[in-house]
């Protein structure tokens, strides 16, 4: 079946350095992507939506200089947490649209901790 | 490894008909449960979660889940089904480790197909 992979599933950054997730549709062409983040007790929220070749549109809320979303191919798109702080440590997914159609894969998700 | 399994790829249902769809997850300790939807061409969006209190749970738009612990499952549930439920249904489980939770996993999604 199709996959999503999250790179890297943990990561633990100082404050004010930057990170990098990426999700790769590994077997599939992903035209649209989707990065939601989750708190502890919460459920999901959407922060992005990231298409092939054109800038993600974010979500009310959500600091687009802050969390840089790249969607350069079919494959990946990255997310980009600048400059972070201790408050943007938390859970990252995110989840591919199969070109074509409307089947949804999620990646593994992405533990952010921040020190 | 904790999953989670979600039995029916794809209902097909008349309008008015009754829907339940299951969830079953592996896992042994305290979760966090829930249901999403994704509409075509939207995002997730949340119809109902579990983290304590009163097994059955009511969410929006007239659904609710029922968690049954000693069955690892939280199916959701809806007396009447309408067109407009068309979607994709997604349940996922967080493992909660009472301060912190583990990753959330997501079924592979049950898509619905409502007939009107």
């Amino acid at each position: 079946g199709a996959v999503v992979s999250q790179h890297p599933s943990w990561v633990i950054c100082k404050s004010g350095t930057s990170v990098k997730i990426e999700c790769r549709s590994l077997d599939f062409q992903a035209t649209t992507m989707f990065w939601y983040r989750q708190f502890p007790k919460q459920s999901l929220m959407l922060m992005a939506t990231s298409n092939e070749g054109s800038k993600a549109t974010y979500e009310q809320g959500v600091e687009k200089d802050k969390f840089l979303i790249n969607h350069a191919s079919l494959t990946l798109s990255t997310l980009t947490v600048t400059s972070a702080h201790p408050e943007d440590s938390s859970f990252y997914i995110c989840s591919a649209r199969k070109s074509g159609g409307n089947t949804i894969y999620f990646g593994e998700g992405s533990w952010l901790t921040v020190v | 490894a904790q999953s989670v399994s979600q039995h029916n790829h794809h209902v097909i249902l008349s309008e008015a008909a009754s829907l339940e769809l299951g969830c079953n997850y592996s896992y042994g300790g305290t979760v966090n449960l829930f249901w999403y939807v994704q509409y075509p061409g939207q995002h997730l969006q949340l119809l109902l979660k579990y983290f304590s209190g009163d097994p059955l749970v009511k969410g929006i738009k007239g659904f609710e889940a029922e968690f049954i612990k000693s069955k690892f499952s939280f199916n959701l549930r809806k007396p009447s089904v309408q067109w407009s439920d068309t979607a994709e249904y997604f349940c996922a489980v967080n493992g909660d480790y009472g301060g912190s939770q583990g990753n959330l996993i997501f079924g592979k999604g049950t898509k619905l197909s409502v007939k009107p």
